[in-house]
């Protein structure tokens, strides 16, 4: 079985703050791991994926997120949060047969002026 | 245009009354899922559909049904809407095989079931 769990479902950061959005999955075999983004009022749009070519994933808007098998993780960053940034954050996992993508309960970010 | 489009986007109804939510694409993708969204629960698959001949039941499928008319349309039916349908639904599509596959969503209908 695949799911993965995002711990804490609303984060707040200020203005310019390094912005952590933790994810952990649990997957028999090596899964394919996903960000997405919902802005209010919107449908969710791809942040970023991992498919396994390299453990540190860039994705749009200055977000990144890096694979760690050792600690089944797969966290989203961004150095410096925006306004712009405030929306909520899924991830997302999938396997190699790509029948099914397996979302987490998402977490909010707000960002504080 | 948008690549999905849901129609309607918002929709209120009564219990018991037959409701049917609309997702057709230009991506000109074989894929098609229906997901539904609830507070704190995340996204939740419904059904989804690998080509017009292929329908599959996702984890919540009870109280729903599904057509897929065409590669470009799938649509969502709840014949006998209740109060715990109230949510957000989502189509999405997306292309091929294989686990890294990008899915592409509607904007969302929003369900009221009073």
């Amino acid at each position: 079985a695949q799911s993965v769990t995002q711990l804490g479902s609303h984060v707040s950061v200020s203005e310019g703050a390094l912005v952590l959005l933790r994810c952990n999955y649990s997957s028999s075999v090596p899964p394919y791991l996903f960000w997405y983004v919902q802005y209010p009022n919107q449908g969710l749009q791809l942040l970023l994926k991992y498919t396994s070519a390299a453990t540190l994933v860039k994705g749009i808007n200055g977000f990144e997120a890096e694979f760690k098998k050792s600690e089944t993780s797969f966290h989203l960053t961004k150095p410096s949060a925006h306004m712009s940034d405030a929306a909520e954050y899924f991830c997302a996992v999938s396997k190699n047969t790509g029948n099914q993508f397996y979302f987490g309960t998402g977490t909010s970010l707000t960002v504080i002026p | 245009d948008a690549d999905v489009t849901q129609t309607p986007r918002n929709r209120i109804t009564k219990t018991g009354k037959r409701i049917m939510l609309e997702c057709s694409q230009t991506k000109g993708h074989d894929r098609m899922y229906w997901y539904r969204q609830d507070p704190g629960l995340g996204l939740r698959l419904i059904y989804y559909s690998f080509d017009v001949k292929d329908i599959n039941k996702g984890e919540i499928s009870d109280g729903y049904s599904v057509s897929r008319q065409a590669q470009a349309k799938f649509s969502l039916s709840l014949e006998s809407a209740i109060p715990n349908q109230t949510a957000l639904y989502f189509c999405a599509t997306s292309q091929g095989t294989g686990g890294a596959n990008v899915l592409t969503f509607g904007a969302g209908s929003r369900l009221t079931v009073l």
